[in-house]
């Protein structure tokens, strides 16, 4: 059972990046799902929600507009599509199952996203 | 600054009890449960507790929550070194439509 992430790297201000979330070792369709973040040396900032069929979602109001959530059941997989980056995104990126409403029971390893010129 | 209020540290001795505050306000933890998360450095978070007071599978016993009105609490008894790390409460915030967390609250055990 984990999420492993990928997609992270370093951007220009301005840029897009797309973190992908591979799940594994547990019925992905059933889960609710989320995009946390943590910039360094910061505490933990949630940014997106997602429900399990894709058709309800929740954004943060700093991501508002910029950031993207979906997912693909058939893959497996959880995306966060990332434009019109800032220096203030720079973090790592986690995703996170959703037990019940607001507990994050299974988080994958992170993914660094480092917005620099 | 953090919709949910921590202190920022909190520290014990071994085989002390130590606990953890966090207030928010009646969008979030007034009308939603609250849930805690362990940081351990250079990991991901764990959940620690859920549903306000209920431990994962994993999670002893020396970890408890509670909630009354709008603060919640996390408790650890038998402090232990590995229990050193950063604490995050959270909770769904209605108002919000999202999850808030507290700012974090740093336990070092001495």
């Amino acid at each position: 059972v984990q999420l492993v992430e990928s997609g992270g790297g370093l951007v220009q201000p301005g840029g897009s990046l797309r973190l992908a979330c591979a799940a594994s070792g547990f019925t992905f369709s059933r889960y609710e799902m989320n995009w946390v973040r943590q910039a360094p040396g910061k505490g933990l900032e949630w940014l997106s929600y997602i429900s399990n069929s894709g058709r309800t979602i929740y954004y943060a109001d700093s991501v508002k507009g910029r950031f993207t959530i979906s997912r693909d059941n058939a893959k497996n997989s959880l995306y966060l599509q990332m434009n019109t980056l800032r220096a203030e995104d720079t973090a790592v990126y986690y995703c996170a199952r959703d037990l019940i409403v607001g507990a994050l029971d299974l988080w994958g390893q992170g993914s660094l996203v480092t917005v620099s010129s | 600054q953090s919709v949910l209020t921590q202190p920022p540290s909190a520290s014990g001795t071994p085989g002390q009890r130590v606990t953890i505050s966090c207030s928010g306000s009646s969008s979030n933890i007034g009308s939603n449960t609250v849930n805690w998360y362990q940081q351990l450095p250079g990991t991901a978070p764990k959940l620690l507790i859920y549903s306000n007071d209920q431990r994962p599978s994993g999670v002893p016993d020396r970890f408890s929550g509670s909630k009354s009105g709008t603060s919640a609490s996390l408790a650890i008894s038998g402090l232990q070194s590995e229990d050193e790390a950063d604490y995050y409460c959270a909770a769904w915030d209605d108002r919000l439509n999202g999850v808030v967390f507290g700012g974090g609250t740093k336990l070092t055990v001495l």
